[in-house]
Formats: structure tokens, sequence, C-alpha cells
């Protein structure tokens, strides 16, 4: 079974700080893994994803993760924070022959304080 | 592309009563998948259709049903609502692996359910 564990459930930093999200999986077999953000009252949005290819991936928005199989993480980072960076975080990860059967974790809301 | 659009958007039902919630996927997309999200229990996977027959599906009662059409929309309903049903359902639409897809979803802005 996979599944996702997001360390912190809420995060905060300075605008220009950097931005740490921590995720980790379990997975029996080689994952693909996911960051996604929700705006208030809004869906998820794709930010990034890993599909076996490069393990340090870029994504919208100035973020980027690398997958490190040897930790199981995937922790997404940001140099610099801006204010519009304040939203909730979802770390996923899903597997080759799941379909679409995606784990979410539990999220990180993130503040971004002036 | 027109992104994944849900209707309604904002539903308040009675206790007892029924819903059907509309999604319709980004064109091309034959996979939709549906989300509960809640703030005590986050997001959960309700259900996932593919060209009509659902493929995977979650720890959700029976009341919880779907469907999928020959175009790719999809329905959920609910049936019987309790207050606990109250969160925003969220659907997501993906390109299937075999036409090229890598497994990201693509989201709607969800639909807010209220059961009062």
């Amino acid at each position: 079974a996979q599944s996702v564990t997001q360390l912190g459930s809420h995060v905060s930093v300075s605008e220009g700080a950097l931005v740490l999200l921590r995720c980790n999986y379990s997975s029996s077999v080689p994952p693909y893994l996911f960051w996604y953000v929700q705006y208030p009252n809004q869906g998820l949005q794709l930010l990034l994803k890993y599909t076996s290819a490069a393990t340090l991936v870029k994504g919208i928005n100035g973020f980027e993760a690398e997958f490190k199989k040897s930790e199981t993480s995937f922790h997404l980072t940001k140099p610099s924070a801006h204010m519009s960076d304040a939203a909730e975080y979802f770390c996923a990860v899903t597997w080759s022959g799941g379909y679409q059967k995606v784990t979410f974790g539990t999220g990180t809301k993130l503040q971004v304080i002036p | 592309k027109a992104g994944v659009t849900q209707t309604p958007r904002y539903l308040i039902k009675t206790r007892g009563q029924q819903v059907t919630l509309s999604c319709s996927p980004i064109s091309g997309h034959r996979s939709v998948s549906w989300y509960q999200q809640t703030p005590g229990q986050g997001l959960q996977f309700l259900f996932e259709y593919f060209s009509e027959t659902q493929r995977n599906k979650g720890n959700f009662p029976g009341r919880f049903s779907g469907r999928q059409f020959s175009n790719s929309r999809s329905e959920m309903n609910v049936s019987t609502l309790e207050l606990g049903d109250s969160a925003l359902y969220l659907c997501a639409s993906s390109l299937d692996v075999l036409a090229g897809g890598t497994y990201e979803q693509y989201f709607g802005p969800g639909t807010r359910l209220t059961v009062t």
C-alpha cells in the first residue's frame, strides 16, 4: 500500500525566507509523486511531478522538489517566499498499475509573514 | 483547453435528501476521480471512472455512487444525506497513460455541499 506523510500541518515563514515543506512516502513499487497547491475556495493545482526521470524537479512559481529514494522523501522548496505563496500544499503518490488511485497527504498550510 | 468544470458550485440540502453533482473533464481526458475534502478528514478518495466503468473505489458507504457517460462527463450522487456529508467535493480528470498521460490530475473548483 502507498502512503504519504506530511510533517507539519502549519508552517510559517517570513517573506523572502526559504520555504521547506516536508513529504515522506511509503511505496512498495517505484512511485509517481506530486505536489499540489490549493488556494482558498479553489480546487487543487499541480505544482510539480516526479515520474522517474530527473530526481530534481522544477515546477511552477519557483518551486522545486528533490526525490530521494534512500530517504523516501520528496520535500518541496522555494528559495524566497512571496506573500502569494500562502496556501495549502498537498503531497500525493500513485504508482504505475494504480491507475488513478492517488493517495494524498494531509496537507500543510503555509503562512507567509510580511 | 477549457479546464475541469463542476456544477453547481454551492449547494444547501436538508438531511435525508439526495444530491447529484456534475463534473465535465478536460477534453480528451477519460479518467475522472472524485474526492471529498473536509477539515477533519482532509482529502479522501471516493471513486474513479474510466470509459464509463468504475475502476477504483474508496472506503465510502453505498450512499455515495457515481457514473460516467460516453462523453466522459461524470456525476456523483449522495442519497440520504447526513450532516457529516457537508464537504467540498472535488472532481479531477486525467489523461490515461496509454494516451501519454503521467498520472497527474487536473482539478475542478469543487462543489461546496452544506447539509442542514
